[in-house]
């Protein structure tokens, strides 16, 4: 099956920008998502991207994709303590609408 | 707010029983997506409906089924209940067939006993 991976942790002092990073092995995939879930909440969608961009900015966010590489990744500038939560990356694959999931890093924001 | 509702927000049930899970999508999206959270497993795709037909599948256990109806709101079903089907069962809607922006609900929890 698919495998989509990401470090488990990351720790970050308040203002410095965070990196979450995530790697997937279906080459077939069609759009990229990061998600963002809060202690005893839902998933919220913070961005996504079709798998034929690079990048997309959305105001503090900024995600950078390379397709060779099947790397993703999600840049938060100017971390803040709400920002703490799990961040979760996913693909869908165009075999048969799939989506697959990472594990989620458990991003901290130290004050 | 998402916009997507899921009922109950805690649901503790014993080993062998049946429940239900509901959702309602967001005003207007016509796929609903279903996806069990468990530790040991971490969050997994299993089934979408767009429009009361089924339309993807993941890794949902036979025990387990899903439907649309035509209000398009969704339930799951399921059924001889383990203590490993404990997790959080959230649902998502999004307009389109094919992904893009995906809603979430708050989740269910449930507890098998």
């Amino acid at each position: 099956g698919e495998d989509v991976e990401q470090s488990l942790f990351l720790s970050v002092r308040e203002g410095d920008s965070s990196v979450i990073n995530c790697t997937y092995t279906d080459s077939s995939s069609t759009y990229l998502y990061w998600y963002k879930q809060e202690p005893g909440a839902g998933l919220q969608l913070l961005t996504y991207i079709f798998s034929n961009m690079d990048m997309k900015q959305d105001q503090r966010l900024t995600v950078l994709l390379n397709k060779k590489d099947k790397h993703l990744s999600l840049r938060i500038a100017d971390t803040q303590t709400g920002d703490s939560a799990i961040y979760f990356c996913a693909e869908m694959t165009n075999t048969g609408n799939q989506f697959y999931f990472g594990t989620g890093t458990s991003l901290t924001v130290i004050p | 707010d998402s916009g997507v509702t899921q009922t109950p927000k805690h649901l503790i049930t014993a080993t062998g029983q049946r429940v239900t899970l509901r959702c309602s999508p967001r005003s207007g999206d016509l796929s609903v997506y279903w996806y069990q959270q468990s530790l040991d497993q971490g969050l997994q795709f299993l089934i979408q409906y767009y429009n009361g037909e089924e339309r993807a599948k993941g890794n949902i256990l036979e025990r387990f089924s899903a439907q649309q109806f035509p209000d398009l709101h969704s339930e799951l079903n399921l059924s001889s209940l383990e203590l490993g089907d404990s997790a959080l069962y959230f649902c998502a809607s999004s307009s389109g067939t094919g992904g893009g922006r995906q809603f979430f609900g708050p989740g269910t929890r449930l507890t098998v006993l």
